[in-house]
């Protein structure tokens, strides 16, 4: 069955310092979505990629779909104590009746 | 244009009371859906409704109900509540299963 791995579960950065997550599937994946949730927030949508290759920016925010489709990351240069929160991937199921949402990149920033 | 709002933003129970949390999208999305969230733990699917009229199991349905109202309303009943419930729970909606949700704030559920 499709498994889909998110890491790091936690990542404490110094501020300025860069952030990567990560999210690794097992099969082939027709889009990823990325949601961020600030502390004692809701998630709120980032982005989606659908092409293979794919790179989006959004300011400091990189994002990337892997060749494959099956891999995804989301890059933070310079982190700023703004950023600070839990990083989702989600992505459609097998039958892409609905997401299922990763287990998420808790970021904490020392200032 | 309110989003996704849920009522009540916070409350308290007493093991065994009954409630029922309220959500409402005004995006005219078909699909919406019912997460909890355990301290500092992921989204878990509770219930969620493909389209008006249907309505299915998630991760974690045990000890809830859902009803799809209509196209905008999706509520969702403890019947009996568990110091197990104690969670903040989310509703969210999309146009359908494979788009962007959209979540409401939040209800913070304690029981106690």
């Amino acid at each position: 069955g499709q498994q889909v791995m998110q890491i790091p579960q936690y990542q404490h950065v110094q501020e300025g310092e860069d952030f990567t997550t990560y999210c690794n599937s097992s099969t082939t994946l027709s889009n990823i979505q990325w949601y961020k949730q600030r502390p004692g927030g809701h998630p709120v949508f980032l982005i989606q990629l659908v092409k293979s290759g794919e790179v989006k920016k959004q300011k400091r925010l990189t994002f990337q779909f892997g060749e494959a489709k099956k891999n995804s990351s989301l890059h933070i240069t310079a982190t700023q104590t703004t950023d600070v929160g839990t990083y989702f991937c989600a992505y459609p199921n097998f039958g892409n009746e609905k997401l299922t949402f990763g287990t998420g990149t808790r970021l904490t920033i020392i200032p | 244009n309110a989003g996704v709002t849920q009522t009540p933003k916070f409350q308290v129970l007493k093991t065994g009371q009954s409630m029922t949390l309220q959500c409402a999208q005004d995006m005219n999305h078909n699909s919406m859906y019912w997460y909890r969230q355990d301290p500092g733990m992921g989204l878990r699917l509770i219930y969620y409704s493909a389209s008006e009229g249907t309505t299915d199991k998630g991760e974690v349905p045990n000890g809830y109900n859902v009803s799809r109202l209509n196209k905008r309303e999706f509520s969702l009943r403890l019947e009996s509540a568990a110091p197990s419930q104690t969670s903040v729970y989310f509703c969210a909606s999309s146009f359908s299963g494979r788009e962007t949700q959209y979540f409401g704030p939040g209800t913070r559920l304690l029981v106690l």
